[in-house]
């Protein structure tokens, strides 16, 4: 079985630029998260969707970030305009219906903004 | 004060020691999770839990409830067990979010 995959896997941008990530969950899986991993902390959530519903995008900094997940599969997690404090691992899981169940993590994004 | 604390931060073993990390939490969870991560990002579950233990190969998870505290514990430790390990806790109620702890370096030498 095929795990979630992202690309890229690092990206080095300046600020002020743009920056999209991009996730496939496990075939399957209805609950997709994006985490943001800042170096020395644990992941932090950014947003939950249920298939392509938002269930959870409560820390999500929506002046800047922004993500889809269209016809409930992939999902992409852009950031416009990048800040250096953006500079961290984006990291993207699924689980096969909600949070009480396994959550299977990608390798992640590791974003670097100089 | 964060909602979930882990303790050591930082643990360095010999080869063959057994390890233990320790997580305590503030909320009412309905369930834990212990997580690994390796160098390079990739996080894998290793236990998730409600209550008493759990055991798989040379590593056992326990929690009490009662307590808010969890322990992760690594017998025969091998410098393969390197990693973070993360504890994070589902928050019982209607909303359910996943909180994580800022995780446990651990190295085990040879």
């Amino acid at each position: 079985e095929a795990g979630v995959a992202q690309s890229p896997r690092y990206k080095i941008i300046e600020k002020r630029q743009s920056v999209a990530f991009w996730c496939n969950p496990i075939s399957g899986h209805a609950t997709l998260y994006w985490y943001q991993q800042i170096l020395g902390q644990g992941p932090k959530l950014l947003i939950q969707f249920q298939n392509n519903g938002v269930v959870d995008d409560s820390q999500l900094p929506k002046d800047r970030f922004s993500a889809e997940r269209l016809k409930g599969v992939d999902s992409t997690l852009k950031i416009q305009p990048a800040k250096l404090e953006d500079s961290a691992v984006y990291l993207c899981a699924s689980s096969l219906v909600g949070v009480g169940e396994t959550q299977y993590f990608g390798p992640g994004t590791r974003l670097l903004v100089l | 004060k964060n909602e979930v604390e882990q303790s050591p931060q930082n643990l360095t073993a010999q080869e063959g020691e057994f390890i233990t990390i320790n997580c305590s939490y503030s909320v009412g969870i309905s369930a834990l999770h212990w997580l690994q991560q390796h160098p390079g990002g990739g996080i894998v579950s290793l236990f998730m839990l409600s209550s008493g233990k759990k055991k798989h190969g040379r590593l056992i998870a326990t929690i009490n409830i009662q307590e808010k505290h969890s322990s992760l514990h690594i017998t025969a430790s091998h410098p393969r067990d390197s990693a973070v390990y993360i504890c994070a806790v589902i928050s019982s109620g209607s909303a359910r979010q996943l909180t994580f702890g800022s995780g446990t370096q651990l190295t085990v030498l040879p």
